[in-house]
């Protein structure tokens, strides 16, 4: 498709337990960012990405969220022990040059039981 | 540090009013103001951007320096504007700035028929 792609599109998970998610963005789009949506939150600034080099990881909540980048395409963003407050849903957006308008996913809304 | 503040939290009118979508930000760089909107299970998107200087579904916004702001406006509501909009602030164009965004917390706005 056209569309940044995430997946999956909804997970269900024990607290406690590791996740990955995962975010395809639009083909040739060098920079890719990472955000949170969650309720009273709105949404947060998660770590951004030129290519296969994040310069901020400001957003990072803690050491148990990291994210990588391969290939100057697909990222992963892995959640260790998590904690009912990682709750949310996890948007990834893409653009051409960092200056360039952001394109959605549809996001991935996990769930921490 | 920069924020972007969206006063109200839900907004109603009645089909063919006008609206406006308040949105105040505080950054002391040279701001880049966007207005994303999401309808109803789809995802974010762009609607406007205020270099661009367009209207887009007959919506317009203005950036004002002087108030620190960027209100959305249009002039006769339609029932299809019924959504989530947000407001969001860029890092600042040029240099090495990127397109990192910070969000407002959102607006819900309900158009009647």
């Amino acid at each position: 498709g056209a569309g940044v792609s995430q997946s999956p599109s909804n997970k269900v998970t024990e607290k406690g337990k590791d996740v990955e998610l995962r975010c395809d963005p639009i083909s040739g789009h060098t920079a890719l960012y990472w955000y949170r949506q969650s309720l009273g939150q709105g949404l947060e600034f998660l770590i951004y990405f030129q290519g296969n080099s994040a310069p901020d990881k400001s957003g990072l909540p803690s050491d148990r969220f990291s994210a990588e980048r391969t290939g100057g395409s697909v990222s992963t963003l892995t959640i260790q022990r998590t904690q009912q407050e990682d709750s949310a849903v996890y948007l990834c957006a893409s653009s051409g040059r960092g200056d360039q308008p952001q394109h959605f996913g549809d996001g991935t809304r996990l769930s921490i039981l | 540090a920069q924020r972007v503040t969206q006063p109200e939290k839900l907004l109603s009118v009645f089909k063919g009013a006008p609206v406006e979508l308040k949105c105040n930000y505080s950054y002391s760089g040279s701001p880049e103001l966007f207005w994303y909107v999401q309808y109803s299970r789809q995802r974010l998107q762009l609607l406007l951007r205020h270099i661009s200087r367009e209207s887009i579904k007959g919506f317009t916004a203005d950036l004002n320096k002087g108030e620190t702001s960027f209100h959305l406006k249009k002039p006769f509501a339609q029932e299809e504007d019924s959504a989530m909009y947000y407001c969001a602030l860029g890092a600042g164009a040029g240099g090495t700035s990127y397109g990192k965004l910070t969000f407002g917390q959102g607006t819900i706005l309900t158009v009647h028929p």
